[in-house]
Parts: structure tokens; C-alpha cells; sequence
């Protein structure tokens, strides 16, 4: 069983639309959470974190947490053409480890 | 300054061959690790080290051995490679033991075993 789902996508959004990628996690005690950008061919870049229930805004990026229901997700708002890439949910737990998704590939149209 | 740099950034070999990766990382974190990115982009951490002991080893054939001669340097020797060690291999490191503020990647090595 996968311990961090990511919806599958590719996503394709128009240029200044709204992109949202979701994720699941299946550690209850997971603490932080990230999302990380990769442009193809490159490494993962670190965009937002969260730690606690609710909403954090940075920019055009919006991350939500509900360990509730081990849910966050991440909303790019008027998305560019270099939104485009992979976006990577990551979860840290108390085993040190800092556990990926598979990723979900993002397009957006010009 | 690069913060995590890695070298080689392009491997290619043949089976059967022995080869290393090399990691180092400017931000005095105490804290690194490798993770293996596969062709459908799943990063799977293989190793971590804090402060030169091993604290993360996952299931990797025992062909795969960390090093870390300092909490700077972290390499990666791989043996008898085989056709599935064909992949980008990324360094990482973070400020503490844990994945508390995120990691910051290398590079990577695209290793292809031919």
C-alpha cells in the first residue's frame, strides 16, 4: 500500500486558471507536509510546507492540511505557462523519513 | 555557491560495472540522504546518514553502500550494477534528523546501465 497518493493526472489547465492537485497520506501521525515543483530533467524544488489544519498562502500558491482526514492539497491560482511540471506531495513522519508521491504532471495552456 | 551538489551528473556503464556517486553539501546540515527516482518519477529514499551514522537504511540490494566520511560528503557505491540500477539517483540534505523543514536536492545523476 502506497503511504502518500497523489490525484494521477496529467492535469492541462488554460493559462490563469485555477490548477489543484490533491493528496492523501496513510500515517495518522505524519507532522509536516510539502510540495515540491519538478521541472523535467531538473531536481525537486521546495515551494510551500504546512504543518497545522487549514490554509497557507505564499503568492500564487495556496497548500491545505486536514489530518482529519489526511488530506492536503495545493491550488496554483492564474496559473502561467511555467506552472508547467511535475508537483510532488511529500509527508514527513517520526521515522525520519520523508516520504514522496508519485507526482502529478501539470500543463498549463497558453 | 551550489548548497547540494552532486557528481558525476551523468553515468553511463555497462553491467556488471562498479560505480560511485559522490554528494556534497554546503549548508551545514547535519543531515543527508539518497532517494532513487525511477522512469515514472517515484523518488524512494534508499539511505540517510546524520551526522555520519546511519540512520535510514532501506530494502536496497547490498550491492548499494553509503558513505559518509563527514556531515558534508555523502557517496554512493554501487556494485556489479544491473539494467534496473538504470536511474537519477538524487542527494538530499535537511537541517536536522528529521524531514521537520524539507529537504534540498542535488542535482541528480542519471545513471543508465547499458
Amino acid at each position: 500500500q502506497k503511504e502518500v497518493e497523489q490525484n494521477s493526472g496529467p492535469l492541462s489547465v488554460p493559462e490563469g486558471a485555477i490548477a489543484s492537485l490533491n493528496c492523501t497520506y496513510s500515517d495518522r501521525v505524519s507532522q509536516s507536509f510539502f510540495w515540491y515543483r519538478q521541472y523535467s530533467g531538473k531536481s525537486p524544488e521546495l515551494i510551500m510546507s504546512i504543518y497545522s489544519n487549514g490554509d497557507k498562502e505564499d503568492g500564487r500558491f495556496t497548500a491545505q492540511l486536514n489530518k482529519a482526514s489526511q488530506y492536503v492539497s495545493l491550488l496554483i491560482r492564474d496559473s502561467q505557462p511555467s506552472d508547467s511540471a511535475t508537483y510532488l506531495c511529500a509527508v514527513g513522519s517520526n521515522d525520519y523519513k520523508l516520504s514522496f508521491g508519485a507526482g502529478t504532471t501539470v500543463t498549463v495552456r497558453a | 555557491d551550489t548548497a547540494v551538489s552532486q557528481t558525476p551528473k551523468y553515468l553511463v556503464t555497462q553491467m556488471g560495472n562498479d560505480k560511485s556517486i559522490k554528494c556534497e553539501q554546503n549548508l551545514g546540515h547535519d543531515t543527508m540522504y539518497w532517494y532513487k527516482q525511477d522512469s515514472k518519477k517515484f523518488l524512494k529514499i534508499m539511505f540517510s546518514y546524520n551526522n555520519k551514522e546511519l540512520i535510514i537504511n532501506e530494502t536496497v540490494p547490498n550491492r548499494f553502500s553509503p558513505k559518509s566520511p563527514d556531515k558534508a560528503h555523502l557517496n554512493l557505491h554501487i556494485n556489479s550494477l544491473e539494467l534496473g540500477d538504470s536511474a537519477v539517483y538524487f542527494c538530499a540534505s535537511s537541517q536536522d534528523r528529521g524531514p521537520r523543514y524539507g529537504y534540498t536536492f542535488g542535482s541528480g545523476t542519471r545513471l543508465t546501465v547499458v
